[in-house]
Order: C-alpha cells, then structure tokens, then sequence
C-alpha cells in the first residue's frame, strides 16, 4: 500500500524564480493539504484541494497557487520566490476533506539562494 | 498568534522511563487533537489521536490525556526506548476549521540507553 510521495526531495532555486512541486496521496485518498515547515517551527497550512477545487486556504499570498488532477495528485506552485520561501513543503492526504488523521509525505526540503 | 504552544523544546529521558509530553491550546473550537511523530528526512507519522468528547486515549505504550477546562493535552510514552528519539508535534483541528492542522512547533524527545 503505497504512501503519500513527493518529488523532487530537494530543489534549489534562486530569487524571483518559479517552482512545481508534486505529490501522490496515499491510496484510497482523495483529499491533499499542502504545509510549509520553516526551519524550528511546526507544519504551516497553506491550502487543501477535493474534487479538483482549492477548499480551505491558510495565510499564504496569492503567489502560492495548487492544483489537483482527476487522479487526486497534486501540484503545489511558487512564483516569484523569496528568500523566505526556503522551507520543507509537506503535502499530506486524507480520505475526505474532514477525515483525520491526514497522512504526510516526507516532503520537499527547497532552497532559495 | 500561535493557537498550539509546546513550550517545552526538549526533552531527555532515560529508557526504560515514563517520558512526558505537553501542549497547550489557546481556541477553544478545537475539537479534535493528534500527535505526530518525526525522524530526520521522514515526513511526520501519525501517532495517537483524542476527540474532545473524551479525556484519555491509549494505544500500546502511547497515551494522550485530555484537560478541556485547561486547554492541556499531553502525551505518555511508557517505557521509553531509544528508537522513540524524534522530534514529537502536536497538532489541533476544529469542525469550523475544515481539516487543516494547526501544529505547535514540536519538542525534540531524546531516549538514552
């Protein structure tokens, strides 16, 4: 049974750039969130996708967009990057938008130089 | 504004022992509340839940205890064991809050053997 997976594992980009980060959800789950992990703190909300829809939004700019397929997968997209920006990116997948527990990927560590 | 407080940064155990865990919360339409548990370059993997409706979950060597009135939860690992060193968070959701996470900013648990 296949987990949440992630790709790429590690990215580096520089300022101003753009980036596309991707996940597969956990088998049998429909539902993604994506999480930013900043360096000493704990998994930030930034969105969750169902039915190919963005349905909850965290505090994040609109510089942060999603996407879901018909398969459930799921893209998480970055412009105009910030130094900032340099995190752990976390999607996690759930049987339906209110099913707990959310399981996570082991996430993209990305690098803003 | 955090919402999920762990104040504890670390904590060092010896194995064999009781190790303790604790997290605060500010809002009380939290409902529902999760342990997880994260190795270095893994992503976090769920541990133990608790609803609000109840005061104390067990699983194995985890239990998670309840305090509503106190906005206090906290974990119970017995006996610790060295393969129990990891960074432990906790995170909170609400039915109002859809099902995103909102996660403290962890405590780094230590076993010594």
């Amino acid at each position: 049974d296949a987990g949440v997976t992630q790709s790429p594992t590690h990215l580096i980009k520089t300022r101003g750039q753009q980036v596309t980060l991707r996940c597969s959800p956990k088998s049998g789950h429909d539902t993604v969130s994506w999480y930013q992990q900043a360096l000493g703190q704990g998994p930030q909300f930034i969105f969750q996708y169902y039915e190919e829809e963005e349905r909850q939004r965290g505090n994040f700019p609109d510089r942060f967009s999603g996407h879901q397929f018909p398969n459930y997968s799921s893209e998480l997209n970055v412009n105009a990057l910030l130094l900032g920006d340099s995190a752990l990116y976390l999607c996690a997948s759930s049987w339906s938008p209110g099913g707990q527990p959310q399981h996570f990927g082991d996430g993209t560590r990305l690098s803003i130089l | 504004d955090q919402q999920v407080k762990q104040n504890s940064p670390s904590l060092s155990v010896q194995e064999g022992r009781i190790s303790i865990l604790n997290c605060d919360y500010t809002n009380s339409m939290f409902d529902y509340f999760l342990w997880y548990k994260k190795y270095p370059a893994e992503g976090p993997t769920f541990l133990i839940s608790i609803s609000s409706i109840k005061d104390k979950n067990e699983d194995g060597r985890f239990t998670v205890f309840l305090n509503k009135s106190a906005k206090h939860l906290s974990l119970h690992i017995v006996p610790s064991q060295p393969g129990d060193s990891a960074v432990y968070f906790c995170a909170a959701s609400g039915e109002e809050y859809g099902n995103k996470l909102v996660f403290g900013a962890g405590t780094i648990l230590r076993v010594k053997s």
